[in-house]
């Protein structure tokens, strides 16, 4: 398929455990970004890549938390010592955009649930 | 920090009548607001954007007017149908590298058919 691609769609971890979060982005796209949404609430910026390197990663809420982008496409978004309060719907979304240009369509991934137990 | 604002948070409108959401901003550097429909279980998908050099967009039934001095943008969605009926979500960003999105809070709309 040519969108944004997230596994597991459905993740269900014991407090305490680590987990990771993948995200392939639509090929050819610089820009990706990862958001929690929460029930009832809207996405919550978390991070955000250009390329390789994190642009801007102020919306991660504690070291905890971390995403990598290696190779300038997928990303993984790994999560240490889960807590109960980290259970979420993780969405991730790309774009064309790149440092500089104007703002283009971000697409959204379907999500992986967290449910930390 | 981006603060966005959104009302109502809960809509019901008749079918083929017109609804209206509303957001406010507070960092006057956002250029930046797309509107984002989300189906229950389903990914956001973006619906309309408009920049902030444009103060009114209009694509066929849905239509988004910005005020960049009172700091809010809306959107107006005519002779509304059942498949309408969805979350809402505006959002703001500055772009030009900074894009990462701030969302408001959402809008369950219900169109009663």
């Amino acid at each position: 398929g040519a969108g944004v691609s997230q596994t597991p769609s459905n993740k269900v971890t014991e407090k305490g455990k680590y987990v990771e979060l993948r995200c392939d982005p639509i090929s050819g796209h610089t820009a990706l970004y990862w958001y929690r949404q929460s029930l009832g609430q809207g996405p919550e910026f978390l991070i955000y890549f250009q390329g390789t390197g994190a642009a801007d990663d102020s919306g991660l809420p504690n070291d905890r938390f971390f995403a990598v982008r290696p190779e300038g496409s997928v990303s993984t978004l790994k999560i240490q010592r889960t807590e109960r309060g980290d259970s979420a719907v993780y969405l991730c979304a790309s774009s064309p955009s790149s440092t500089g240009s104007p703002p283009t369509e971000a697409f959204f991934g379907q999500g992986t649930r967290l449910t930390v137990v | 920090g981006e603060n966005v604002e959104q009302h109502p948070s809960t809509l019901s409108v008749q079918e083929g009548d017109s609804a209206v959401i509303k957001c406010t901003y507070s960092d006057s550097a956002s250029n930046y607001f797309p509107w984002y429909k989300q189906e229950l279980g389903k990914r956001p998908q973006l619906i309309i954007d408009i920049r902030s050099n444009v103060g009114e967009k209009k694509d066929q039934r849905i239509a988004v007017t910005l005020n960049k001095t009172a700091k809010h943008f809306s959107l107006h969605i005519t002779e509304t149908q059942p498949e309408d009926s969805a979350v809402y979500f505006c959002a703001a960003s500055r772009g030009f590298g900074n894009e990462k999105l701030t969302f408001g809070t959402g809008t369950r709309l219900t169109i009663i058919p």
